[in-house]
């Protein structure tokens, strides 16, 4: 069965600082991966996504990630954070076969000091 | 162009109570998926269709919860009775194709007192 872990529950960063989100993955082949942002009140926004090809996937809002098959991570990384970038972030793991049902992490609160 | 589109977005009944959640999803997208969010168990996917039809409805709690997708422009989850531990935030998503990612809707909050 498919599983995404986020090790962190919550993350405390300072504007303007870097900012990294690990996620690792269980899959049996290679999958899709996305990253989703989730502000207070609203749905998931999509902020990048890796299918194939170039393993550095550059996203909306700034942020990048990182596919590492011998590590099975995908891990988000932005390099200065801004106040607005405080919400919940979702890892999030599916098939290549057709239906796309996705398995999600259980979520990165990131709280962003001033 | 419009998002997938629920209501209500808040929702408040007492225990026992039929509700029902809509969405709208993106026209043009061909598959629609219902997600419940609560702190515990974080995101579940409850039941998912492809072209109208429900392909995996294994995540649906139980009984009470159904769903249904009568047109590609219309879906509605169900829960009758409802219960306190239903209160939740229940998420509609949607997509067009296989290389896409799913887009969510901004969801219903549920409490059901």
């Amino acid at each position: 069965a498919q599983s995404v872990t986020q090790p962190d529950i919550h993350i405390t960063v300072s504007e303007g600082a870097s900012l990294e989100l690990r996620c690792n993955y269980s899959y049996g082949a290679t999958p899709y991966l996305f990253w989703y942002v989730q502000s207070p009140g609203q749905g998931l926004q999509l902020l990048l996504k890796y299918f194939s090809g170039d393993t550095l996937v550059q996203g909306i809002k700034g942020f990048e990630a990182e596919f590492k098959r011998s590590q099975s991570s995908f891990n988000l990384r932005k390099p200065s954070v801004h106040w607005s970038d405080a919400a919940e972030y979702f890892c999030a793991v599916g098939p290549k076969a057709a239906g796309n049902k996705l398995t999600f992490g259980g979520g990165t609160r990131v709280l962003v000091k001033p | 162009d419009a998002g997938v589109i629920q209501s209500p977005r808040h929702e408040v009944t007492e225990m026992g109570q039929e509700v029902t959640l809509r969405c709208k999803p993106i026209s043009g997208h061909n598959s629609l998926f219902w997600y419940r969010q609560t702190m515990m168990r974080g995101l579940e996917l409850l039941i998912y269709f492809n072209n109208n039809v429900p392909i995996d409805d294994s995540g649906m709690p139980e009984d009470r919860f159904s769903a249904k997708m009568p047109n590609a422009s219309f879906s509605t989850l169900k829960i009758q009775p409802s219960e306190p531990r239903d209160s939740a935030v229940y998420f509609c998503a949607s997509r067009d194709s296989r290389e896409e990612p799913q887009h969510f809707g901004d969801g219903t909050r549920l409490s059901i007192l």
